[in-house]
Parts: structure tokens; sequence; C-alpha cells
């Protein structure tokens, strides 16, 4: 069974510019959730999709966006990158989206904005 | 507020030695889940257990034990017999059930080195 992808691993951007990461769930799965990490914030909480609906945003501001596809894939988009974007942003994705769901992560893209 | 702390910041141990995490929770829910998961350098984050509110029996798992008490809002995770393997930022998460979403809060992780 294969496990939750993330493309790209690695990206490189300058400043201004936008970017979209891609995840790809595991099968079956219709809840997907993105984070950040960063060393100074840790890991937060971007946005959660279920069924191509957003269910659930973070404190992050409007230049990260996301969207879900009808096969549960979902991407998100960073706009007018800022040094501060640079991160590992993760992907999870959960069977049933119900809450205290067990999460299934990806490796991760990570993001050099420079 | 949800929040979850783990004070320890990183930890040393030899081979073979004991080891164990601490996680302190807060929420103002009474339904809720508490997880530990792992992160070895490649990145993802590896599920370890998963303990909803109701249950506070100790779990075990070949080396891995949990201990949940609800009293000290704690969930503390036990690492017997350390390995090389272990190696890796362990990360203790909160999920309310309230609001019907997989969000999870994070600790801000406990990087463990284990030395052979």
């Amino acid at each position: 069974k294969a496990g939750v992808t993330q493309t790209p691993r690695y990206l490189i951007k300058t400043r201004g510019q936008q970017v979209t990461l891609s995840c790809s769930p595991i099968s079956g799965h219709r809840s997907v959730s993105w984070y950040q990490q960063t060393p100074g914030q840790g890991l937060q909480f971007l946005f959660e999709y279920f069924s191509e609906t957003q269910r659930n945003k973070g404190n992050f501001p409007g230049r990260f966006s996301g969207r879900q596809f009808s096969n549960s894939r979902s991407e998100m988009n960073v706009s007018t990158l800022e040094l501060g974007d640079s991160a590992l942003y993760l992907c999870a994705s959960s069977r049933e989206g119900q809450g205290g769901t067990e999460a299934f992560f990806g490796q991760g893209t990570r993001l050099t904005v420079v | 507020a949800q929040k979850v702390t783990q004070a320890q910041t990183e930890i040393s141990v030899v081979e073979k030695e004991d080891v164990t995490l601490d996680c302190v929770y807060e929420t103002r829910d009474t339904t809720y889940y508490l997880f530990w998961y792992k992160q070895p350098p490649s990145g993802e984050l590896v599920f370890l257990i998963r303990r909803n509110s109701f249950d506070e029996q100790n779990e075990i798992s070949g080396r891995y034990s949990w201990n949940f008490q609800k009293s000290t809002s704690s969930f503390n995770f036990t690492i017997t017999a350390s390995q090389v393997v272990d190696s890796a930022v362990y990360f203790c998460a909160l999920s309310e059930l309230l609001y019907n979403t997989d969000k999870l809060i994070f600790g801000t992780g406990t990087r463990l080195q284990v030395f052979p």
C-alpha cells in the first residue's frame, strides 16, 4: 500500500515568486491536512481538507491557500514568497476525518526561499 | 486553550539505557485524543500511538510504553533498552473531537540521541 506522496521533495524559490506543492494521500483516505515545520515555530497547522472542502484553517496569512480534488489529492500554494516561508511542509492523510484519526505523513517538501 | 508542552528539548543517552519523554497537555474538551509521533532524519512523521481521553490504561508495545494520567494531564513515553535506531525527534500531539477535525496540535518535540 503506497504511503503519502509529496512532490517535489526539495524546492528553491526566490522572494516574491509563488510555489505549488502537491500531496497524494493514501488510497481511500479523504482527509488531507498540511503543516509547516520550522526550527523557530515547530509544527504548525496550515489547513485541512475533507471531500474537497476546507474544513479548518490555521493562523496563516492569505498568501497560503490550498485545495483538494475529487480524487482526494491536494495542493497548497504560497504566493509572494518571503524568506520566512522557508520550511518543511508536511502533508498528512487520514481515512475518516472525524477527529482523533490516525494521520499518516509524507516525507515533506523542503522549501527554501532565497 | 489547547496546548502541548514537551519541556525536554534534547536528551542524550547511551545504548541500553531507559529513557522517558515527557508530555503535558492542556485542553478544555472532555473528549480528545493524544498521539506520539517519531520524526527520523528523513523527515516524515511516523505514528507510534493514539490514546483517547477515556482510556487511561497504560500501553506497552515491545520496548515502548506509554503512561497516560489525566489527573496530571500527562502522556509520557518510555523507551526501554534504547537503541541507536531510536535516535529521532519525538512529538506529542493533541486532537480535540469537539470540532470534528483532524487538526493536530503538536508539542515542540524532544530530540533523542542514543549513542553506541
